[in-house]
């Protein structure tokens, strides 16, 4: 079983509507959660931060953290066509490396 | 501007034909990694660097050599590159003191074939 899990998708939506990205992990023990958004052709630029459980919302983002559960999520409310990426979820403990989800590919199609 | 800056972005080789990827990043950040990305793997650290002249293995570190002699730079050496190497690239840096983690600032990759 991967430490971390991610739907890889296609998920394809139309303009406007909200779109949930999920990863779920199997190791309690780490405390940081990002989520990275990576173009076509370009490097993973880091989106949102969040340490330990809770909410965080950065306007049309918000990442949500359910240690209990394990399961962390990505929220985007009135999705662009210039959303269309792939999403990866990391995660990671101390100073050790990150570990990354294997992403999901998004298409918002106007 | 800030960034991390690799080449070549696109790389055709032969099996055995030694080559470099270098990395270089312009933040003065202590920290710096090689990933590969390959489908369905996701993003796996090769080696990374905490400061000059100090490196150490990633998950995936056989078959590829770093060196860390400035701060700024960090390149990718395959000595006898092979077909399962074919993958696409990524450098990243991060200012240290336990913050790495949370703002790794990542190159646009190279995309090495190994024929």
């Amino acid at each position: 079983q991967k430490e971390v899990e991610q739907d890889p998708g296609p998920l394809s939506v139309p303009e406007g509507a909200i779109v949930s990205l999920n990863c779920t992990y199997s190791n309690s023990a780490f405390q940081y959660f990002m989520w990275y958004r990576q173009y076509s052709r370009k490097g993973p630029e880091l989106l949102m931060y969040t340490y330990s459980s809770g909410n965080k919302e950065d306007g049309r983002f918000t990442a949500q953290v359910d240690k209990s559960s394990k399961y962390i999520s990505l929220f985007i409310r009135d999705s662009q066509p210039s959303d269309s990426a792939t999403y990866l979820c990391a995660m990671g403990q101390g100073t050790d490396k990150l570990i990354f989800g294997t992403g999901t590919r998004l298409q918002v199609f106007p | 501007e800030a960034q991390v800056t690799q080449n070549p972005r696109y790389l055709i080789t032969v099996t055995g034909k030694k080559l470099t990827v270098t990395c270089s990043q312009n933040m003065n950040h202590e920290y710096m990694s090689w990933y590969r990305q390959d489908p369905g793997l996701g993003l796996r650290q090769i080696y990374y660097s905490m400061n000059v002249e100090v490196t150490d293995k990633g998950d995936v570190p056989e078959g590829y050599k770093v060196s860390r002699k400035e701060k700024r730079n960090f390149p990718l050496i395959l000595e006898s590159p092979s077909p399962n190497q074919t993958s696409l690239y990524f450098c990243a840096s991060s200012l240290l003191a336990g913050s790495h983690l949370r703002s790794l600032h990542f190159g646009n990759g190279t995309r090495l074939t190994v024929t």
